[in-house]
């Protein structure tokens, strides 16, 4: 099956520095990587959407500046959260699609940031 | 507007059947997709249906009627593992995925 790697799984970061996320495909070639967030009992809210070597298509209400999506292989999409405060402690989950797989959307194992 | 609705939670004893249902209303369709979310984890793909009828994976099945904008997964001898949330989602006619609030479904012994 298809698999995507997230890393770190945790991070627990200081109020003003920024964290970088990091979302492989390992098994296909990723032509769209996708950043959701989930806040405790909530749905998943998409936040961009990124095609490999183009710019992240934001979704309304996501700050551009805030939220930096690299997509620059088809197995590899950065998310850097910068000048990180408490109200962006959540979980940060990547998916991918494309290649082999298709349509289908296969997710990473999340990101759970915790900014004190 | 798109929309999809699937209910909040559902409750099924241990062995037993349960069927999840799904409506959407969305700008175009490219498929269905279901994906089960344990808590705390990411979701996990279970199931794609672009045509209509019923597409058995083991346990798990799930059906399509796209005239009616429906679709359900039905879950068979339902085990204490099962308890997770279940998300619908479509895909409209820009490939989007429009996502469901998802079903939590709580098995009890």
């Amino acid at each position: 099956g298809a698999v995507v790697s997230q890393h770190p799984s945790w991070v627990i970061c200081k109020s003003g520095t920024s964290v970088k996320i990091e979302c492989r495909s390992l098994d296909f070639q990723a032509t769209t990587m996708f950043w959701y967030r989930q806040f405790p009992k909530q749905s998943l809210m998409l936040m961009a959407t990124s095609n490999e070597g183009s710019k992240a298509t934001y979704e309304q209400g996501v700050e551009k500046d805030k939220f930096l999506i690299n997509h620059a292989s088809l197995t590899l999409s950065t998310l850097t959260v910068t000048s990180a405060h408490p109200e962006d402690s959540s979980f940060y989950i990547c998916s991918a699609r494309g290649g082999s797989v298709g349509e289908t959307q296969y997710f990473g194992p999340g990101t759970r940031l915790l900014v004190l | 507007g798109q929309n999809i609705d699937q209910p909040t939670e559902m409750t099924a004893t241990e062995g037993a059947i349960v069927q999840i249902n799904c409506t959407y209303q969305t700008s175009g369709f490219n498929g269905l997709f279901w994906y089960q979310q344990h808590a705390g984890e990411a979701p996990t793909f279970l199931s794609y249906n672009v045509l209509d009828g019923l597409e058995e994976k083991g346990r798990f099945s799930s059906f399509l009627s796209r005239s009616k904008g429906y679709s359900y997964l039905l879950l068979k001898e339902l085990q204490m593992k099962d308890s997770a949330s279940y998300l619908c989602a479509v895909m409209d006619s820009n490939y989007q995925l429009i996502w469901g609030a998802g079903t939590k479904l709580i098995i009890k012994p």
